[in-house]
Formats: C-alpha cells, sequence, structure tokens
C-alpha cells in the first residue's frame, strides 16, 4: 500500500533563503508525482506535476526533482518570499488515485 | 485558462438535512473525483468518477454519499442526511490526460 510522508511537518525561515521540502513515497510504481498549495481555508493549487519518466520540472523560483528509484521527491523554493507561506501538499498518482502527504507548513518570516 | 468550479462556496445546513454541492469540472477531462478535508486534517479522497460511472470509492463514501453527472457538464456529490461529522470544505478535481489534477476552490460545508 502506498505511503506519502512529508518532512518537516512545519518549517519557519526567513525570507530570501532558499529552502527545499521532501516528500516520500513507499512504493516506486507511480504515474505521476504533482505538488500542491494550500493557503489557509482555501482550495490545492496546483504547483508542479513531474511525470515518472521526468526527474525535474521547474517553475519560476520552484523546482521539483523526483527520483522514483529512492522514492523521494524535493520542492525547491528559491529566494523564499513572505507570499510563499502556506501548507505544501505531495500527492503520488497511480492508478488514476491520489495518495496525499500531509503537508508541509512553510512561514516566511518577513 | 480553464478552471474547476464549485458551487455553493459555503453551505450551512441542519443535522439531517440533504446538501448538494455542484462542481463543473475542466471540459475535455476524463476523471472526476470528490475529496473532502475537515479542518486541520488531511485531505481525504471520497470517490472517483469515469465513464459516468464509479470507479472507485472510500470507506468514507457510505449509503449516505451520492454522485451524479446528470448532464455531461455538472458533477454533483449529495449527501443524504447530514452529521455533524460531514462538516468538512469538499473539493471537486478533474484529471487531464498527463494525469495531472486540477482542483476547484471547494465548498465548505458547515453542519449545525
Amino acid at each position: 500500500k502506498q505511503e506519502v510522508t512529508q518532512i518537516p511537518a512545519a518549517l519557519s525561515v526567513p525570507e530570501g533563503e532558499n529552502l527545499v521540502l521532501n516528500c516520500s513515497f513507499t512504493d516506486s510504481a507511480i504515474y505521476n508525482l504533482q505538488w500542491f498549495r494550500q493557503d489557509p481555508g482555501k482550495g490545492l493549487t496546483s504547483l508542479l506535476l513531474i511525470q515518472s519518466s521526468q526527474r525535474e520540472q521547474t517553475s519560476g523560483r520552484l523546482n521539483a526533482s523526483l527520483d522514483k528509484s529512492s522514492g523521494r521527491s524535493t520542492l525547491y523554493i528559491a529566494a523564499s518570499q513572505p507570499g510563499d507561506s502556506a501548507t505544501y501538499l505531495c500527492a503520488v498518482i497511480s492508478n488514476y488515485q491520489l495518495i496525499w502527504g500531509a503537508g508541509t507548513k512553510l512561514i516566511i518570516k518577513p | 485558462e480553464p478552471e474547476v468550479t464549485q458551487t455553493p462556496s459555503h453551505q450551512v445546513t441542519q443535522m439531517g438535512q440533504e446538501v448538494i454541492l455542484r462542481c463543473v469540472p475542466i471540459s475535455n477531462h476524463l476523471y472526476f473525483y470528490w475529496y473532502r478535508q475537515i479542518l486541520g486534517q488531511k485531505v481525504e479522497f471520497l470517490v472517483s468518477f469515469y465513464n459516468n460511472e464509479i470507479s472507485e470509492k472510500s470507506e468514507i463514501f457510505d449509503d449516505q454519499f451520492s454522485v451524479e453527472r446528470p448532464d455531461g457538464s455538472n458533477f454533483t456529490l449529495k449527501i443524504r442526511s447530514t452529521k455533524l461529522e460531514d462538516s468538512a470544505m469538499y473539493f471537486c478535481a478533474s484529471m487531464r490526460d498527463t494525469g495531472e489534477l486540477f482542483f476547484g476552490e471547494g465548498s465548505r460545508l458547515t453542519v449545525l
């Protein structure tokens, strides 16, 4: 049974720092991995999708990597800003189903 | 850019009442989903829908829940007799052919 774990559960860093959020999964037979952002009381915004054949995807200051063999993905945020404060969720897609991590709550201090 | 839309954004209902949450998925997507998130907790899968029928459902999705796609565009989640513990944010999502999911903004259900 696929399990997705995100570490750390919470992270607080000063503005301007580069940071890495981690996501690990137990079964490497995945179709895709998707990173989402959720602001308090709001919906889920797709940030990056990495297909199983890809190693990384980039969008602006965000870079997501995927290492299927080790069951890991990272989300790298460059030059963090207070507006990046949110909960970041990773989800593994297998058989058209998403298995969610519990998320990392990120706070960027001005 | 096409997006998933959900209505209502917030609904308050009395325990035991029926609730219908509506979603308009992105038109050329084929898989549709309902998820829920109880305040402060993890996102939970409810049901997936493909080719006008349920493809998978979780243990949460009991006989009180049903889904329909009555007119080829709207995708509805019905809760027949709401309970206090049904209070949550309900998210609709649709999946494109790449496997990427797109979520609506959610419908907040408060059961009193």
